[in-house]
């Protein structure tokens, strides 16, 4: 069964460019994530859904930043304009929420590596 | 805000020797899960300790969950090659439904 898939894996792009990064979670999953790696902050938590809902956005870092889950299997992250600070790796991960307060396995992608010059 | 402290951040040990990384926090967590991240990939769930006081054993790998619910250590006898990666620890539960807080990581290199 194929996992998380994501796109693109790698992302050259110059300062004031858009970007969007696509993510196709597990199937049957009904909760989304939106991480982004950096060797400074570690792993952080930018956006999760659950049932295709935002629950939580309070790690999107700036209007810059915007998700969006129009379906169960398909979710976009859009940065406009991209500045050079927003250079990471960024990862989706789907889980399958089995109960309120219980947390399942995070399943992540592979992840995008972004450089914005 | 529910933060996490692993520490070290960086380990770097022979073939055969033994480590423990561990996992900090003030908060109080339902769950703690474990994860290794290997270079150009994204990490994966090693264990899932959700009792307090729990021990859970994958090989060579020792994962305890403190009594309080607010810590872990993961502990590693015999580290070979194939253990080095990023170890990631990760809370769950609480006021943070479906969301967990990791920490920042702890860099394991193994010198054969």
């Amino acid at each position: 069964d194929a996992g998380v898939i994501q796109s693109p894996r790698h992302e050259v792009t110059e300062m004031g460019q858009e970007v969007t990064l696509r993510c196709k979670p597990i199937s049957g999953h009904n909760s989304l994530f939106w991480y982004r790696q950096t060797m400074m902050r570690g792993l952080e938590l930018l956006i999760y859904f659950n049932n295709n809902v935002p629950i939580d956005d309070s790690g999107m870092p700036e209007d810059r930043f915007s998700a969006k889950m129009p379906n169960a299997s398909f979710s976009t992250l859009k940065i406009q304009p991209s500045e050079p600070r927003d250079s990471a790796v960024y990862f989706c991960a789907s889980s399958s929420i089995r109960a309120w307060d219980a947390t399942g396995e995070l399943f992540f992608g592979e992840g995008s590596r972004l450089t914005v010059l | 805000t529910q933060l996490l402290e692993q520490s070290p951040q960086f380990l770097s040990i022979q073939e055969g020797e033994n480590l423990t990384v561990y996992c900090n926090s003030s908060s109080v967590f339902s769950s703690l899960q474990w994860y290794r991240q290997e270079p150009g990939e994204g990490p994966v769930l090693l264990v899932t300790v959700v009792t307090g006081g729990e021990v859970k054993k994958l090989k060579r790998l020792t994962f305890q969950f403190g009594d309080a619910r607010k810590d872990s250590s993961l502990h590693i006898t015999a580290a070979q090659p194939g253990d080095t990666g990023l170890y990631l620890c990760a809370g769950g539960g609480g006021t943070s439904y479906g969301k967990l807080t990791f920490g920042q990581g702890t860099i394991l290199t193994v010198h054969p």
